[in-house]
């Protein structure tokens, strides 16, 4: 398996409160991805990174924040956790980009949003 | 960008060939369809993933009719292990990624 690490892995916050999760890993891959996974909906794109401090939106980006200081940490920021962000949230990697790659994915953090 | 439809739930028996279909009406040219399998409490794992015509690796073949407006997951001779959620994802990269809502297969003794 793909050296893939999320921290937490649960998490309970109250609405209003600022949330980080982070994702780690050693592999030196270069693009970090983060996805919400919700019943109906599949998995969502929030943000990606194609490399340091390099960040853009996905399909779901309002109310997330991304950072990516060193090649091995992405990390996700809730500014002001809303009861809508209760969710599965999972980080993936990938050497490249474009049709030839492939997403590892680490094993998800449970965020709950009271 | 394309819309992504699958089937919500399927059941087979063990031994079984088993396909689940992809739609993809409105798939650009560059895109590429994936499909992967998410197990409970785990990250989903890449199966397998192609272009166009037919893909086959050692666990599935993936096929592509030439309008490129579906596509069809097909693994055969499935196990109970094979339960689990295989999701379709359609894209060539970065944001223009999209996945279907996942097809839940069962697998029955």
């Amino acid at each position: 398996d793909a050296g893939i690490t999320q921290s937490p892995r649960h998490k309970v916050t109250e609405t209003g409160t600022p949330v980080t999760l982070r994702c780690h890993q050693t592999e030196n891959h270069r693009y970090m991805y983060w996805y919400r996974q919700d019943p109906g909906h599949g998995l969502r794109l929030i943000h990606y990174s194609y490399g340091v401090k390099d960040t853009d939106k996905g399909e779901v980006s309002d109310g997330y924040s991304v950072s990516r200081s060193k090649t091995e940490d992405f990390l996700l920021t809730l500014e002001s956790a809303t009861s809508s962000q209760t969710s599965v949230y999972f980080c993936a990697i990938s050497e490249s980009l474009g049709h030839t790659y492939e997403q590892y994915f680490g094993p998800g953090t449970r965020l709950t949003v009271t | 960008l394309a819309k992504i439809t699958q089937p919500i739930s399927m059941d087979s028996y063990e031994g079984q060939e088993v396909n689940i279909t992809c739609s993809h009406n409105n798939i650009a040219t560059n895109d590429y369809i994936t499909w992967y399998q998410q197990f409970p409490s785990q990250g989903p794992r890449f199966i397998i993933q192609g272009y166009k015509t037919k893909v086959t690796n050692e666990v599935a073949s993936l096929f592509i009719p030439a309008d490129r407006k579906s596509s069809t997951l097909s693994l055969p001779r499935v196990s109970l292990s094979d339960t689990a959620v295989y999701y379709c994802l359609v894209g060539e990269g970065n944001n223009d990624m999209r996945f279907g809502a996942g097809t839940r297969l069962t697998v029955k003794p």
